[in-house]
Parts: C-alpha cells; structure tokens; sequence
C-alpha cells in the first residue's frame, strides 16, 4: 500500500516556465510535510516544509500548496532554472506522533529544465 | 562541519557475499535512520537507531539485514548472502534528539550483487 503517491514520474520544462508537481497522502495522521530535492550521485537534500496549519508556504522560487480536505499538496518551482534538473521527492511523517521519525515517501519526479 | 559520512559510495558484491555499509553522523547527532531506494522508487525506512540501541527496525527485511550503532563509532549495515534484488541505493540519515523530521541525508552506498 503506497500511502504518499507523487506525480507525475517525469516532467520537462523549459527555462523560465513553472514545474508543478503534485502529491497525494492516505493517512490522516501525517501532519509534516517536506519535499526533498535529489541530484544524480547525491542523498535527497530538503527543500522546503509544510505542516498543515497553512494553506502555502513560499520559499523563494519554491511553494508549496496545501489542501487539507483533498489530502494533497504540490510543489510549485517559478522560473524554473537548468540548474533545477533534479529528482524531486515529496514525503510524509507524523511530528506529533509516536513515529515521528518516518519519513514516507512519494516514488519521485525527474524533472528536467531545458535551457 | 562535515556532514553525514557514507562508504563505501560503491560496492560490488557476488551472489552470497556479505556487504557492509557504513554511515558517521553529523557532528552532534546521536540519531541514525536508514533508507533503501530501489530502482524507479522512493526511499524507504529501514531502521531507527540511537546510541546502542535499536528503536524501530520495522522496516527491515526479517532475514539477513541487521543494523547497529555502538558506543563508538559509526553505524553499520549488514547485509548477509546478497541476492540481486538487494541491488540499491542505501542512505543514511542523522539528527539530533526531537529533529528527526529534519534529518540530514548521506551521499548514499550503491550497492551492486552480481
């Protein structure tokens, strides 16, 4: 049972356009929200963060938008850049819970940024 | 300050052959998780360890996989007769007490069984 499901696997955008991609979430209980950025070779590195109180949260030319009722939530990268090539991961975890150090994870988005 | 220290990057092994993976925590950090990423797939947990002590190895497979983190020195996991489909990436991640939702990623060990 996948409970963090990302989409879509693969997205090319080109240099200045908006990436936007999507994740959806099974388990109610999860009330932490980061999405990690991966490059070829390296360990997922963290992006940005949402925790459920908040509707967005804006770091930069990262977003994150968030809908409680939906149970799902998106990262939004503006004028996205060659150098945002990267596989991205959004993920799950329960802060207040007795598991708060699972992270579950969305499967991934390869996104490229053609120049 | 040096961040979460993986080796080997790679490792071969053959069908049979135990493997050893390795991971130094940030400085500071007493928290240890452990991540396999398949092929096409996202991370998933293995294992949470603190000082000697094991917390939650849910997430290992029952058989040939064990894990540890003693007193001194780093983590380590072990892997006993490799089978090819424990071909992966597998990372390690550390945090300081209560921060665990904010760890802090390795480079990752590539494993290889041929």
């Amino acid at each position: 049972q996948q409970q963090v499901k990302q989409s879509p696997q693969s997205l090319i955008v080109q240099k200045g356009g908006i990436s936007i991609i999507n994740c959806a979430y099974e388990n109610t209980a999860f009330d932490y929200f980061p999405w990690y950025q991966q490059f070829p070779g390296k360990g997922p590195a963290l992006l940005i963060a949402i925790r459920p109180d908040v509707s967005e949260k804006k770091e930069g030319r990262f977003t994150i938008s968030f809908n409680k009722s939906a149970k799902q939530f998106s990262l939004h990268i503006m004028d996205s850049q060659p150098g945002d090539s990267a596989t991205y991961f959004c993920a799950a975890s329960r802060i207040g819970g007795g598991s708060n150090y699972k992270l579950t994870f969305g499967k991934g988005t390869l996104l490229t940024v053609n120049p | 300050n040096a961040g979460v220290m993986q080796n080997p990057r790679h490792l071969v092994r053959r069908r049979g052959q135990e493997a050893r993976l390795r991971c130094s925590p940030m400085k500071g950090h007493s928290h240890v998780y452990w991540y396999r990423q398949l092929p096409e797939e996202g991370l998933k947990f293995m294992v949470y360890l603190q000082k000697e002590n094991i917390i939650d190895e849910s997430g290992m497979p029952k058989e040939r996989f064990s894990a540890e983190f003693p007193k001194e020195g780093p983590s380590i996991l072990r892997i006993q007769q490799v089978v090819r489909g424990d071909s992966a990436a597998y990372f390690c991640a550390s945090s300081p007490p209560g921060g665990a939702y904010q760890a802090f990623f390795g480079q990752g060990t590539r494993l290889t069984v041929v």
